[in-house]
């Protein structure tokens, strides 16, 4: 039962370099999302996909793209990283059936990264 | 104006007793969704609990249930028996609207249960 699967799980980055995260779920969900968690907070929304095809920003997508490769894929790029962009990053995926509601969303287990 | 309020830092609680973590929201969409997460000091994400708007109980998972006052915007987490476990952080979120689950969440309150 793999479920999200993020890589790396670990990665350091001097600042103005670039990156991909990548994430991939085998759950078949149609919505994906990347979220950052920063010392002491809770998770903020980056980017989501509500289905293969379509991304949408979220709270604080400054500094990143995403490309929803495939339905099982869901990638996060920092084109040129920054110190502010220390955090933890968490994929999720959840399925969303018409009006159901109460889909939870599934992590993966998180990516550190370190800017430096 | 924050979405998502928990007011808790940290609580040290006794093995077996029960625990109450606070959670309000605010939202002006009649149609929301609340959750609620554990982060064990490993990392990951767990489900906990969820309770929608529009339901008339609170919702219940085994030792977890959610003390829902939608009048107070309040969705408390009760833990009954805690247990070792049980400690983590634990983070309320919620989700407005319906479709994609764009989850808000709260900051967290690390509940630490002792022997």
């Amino acid at each position: 039962n793999a479920g999200v699967t993020q890589t790396p799980k670990f990665q350091v980055l001097k600042t103005g370099q670039s990156m991909t995260l990548q994430c991939a779920q085998d759950m078949n969900h149609n919505s994906m999302y990347w979220y950052r968690q920063d010392p002491g907070m809770g998770l903020r929304l980056i980017y989501y996909s509500a289905s293969e095809g379509t991304t949408d920003k979220g709270e604080v997508p400054n500094g990143y793209n995403v490309s929803r490769l495939n339905k099982r894929e869901f990638s996060l790029r920092l084109e040129s990283a920054a110190p502010s962009q220390t955090s933890v990053y968490f994929c999720a995926s959840s399925e969303v059936l018409g009006r159901v509601t109460n889909e939870k969303l599934f992590f993966g287990s998180g990516t550190q990264l370190s800017v430096l | 104006a924050q979405k998502i309020t928990q007011t808790q830092p940290g609580m040290f609680v006794q093995e077996k007793e029960a625990v109450t973590l606070d959670c309000t929201y605010d939202t002006s969409d009649p149609s929301y969704g609340l959750f609620w997460y554990k982060q064990p000091s490993s990392g990951e994400m767990i489900f906990l609990i969820y309770q929608g708007s529009y339901d008339q109980q609170n919702a219940t998972e085994g030792r977890y249930s959610l003390n829902f006052q939608k009048a107070r915007k309040s969705a408390n987490l009760v833990i009954s028996a805690s247990q070792l476990g049980d400690s983590a952080m634990y983070f309320c979120a919620m989700r407005e609207g319906r479709g994609a689950q764009k989850l808000v969440f709260g900051q967290g309150t690390r509940l630490t249960i002792n022997p």
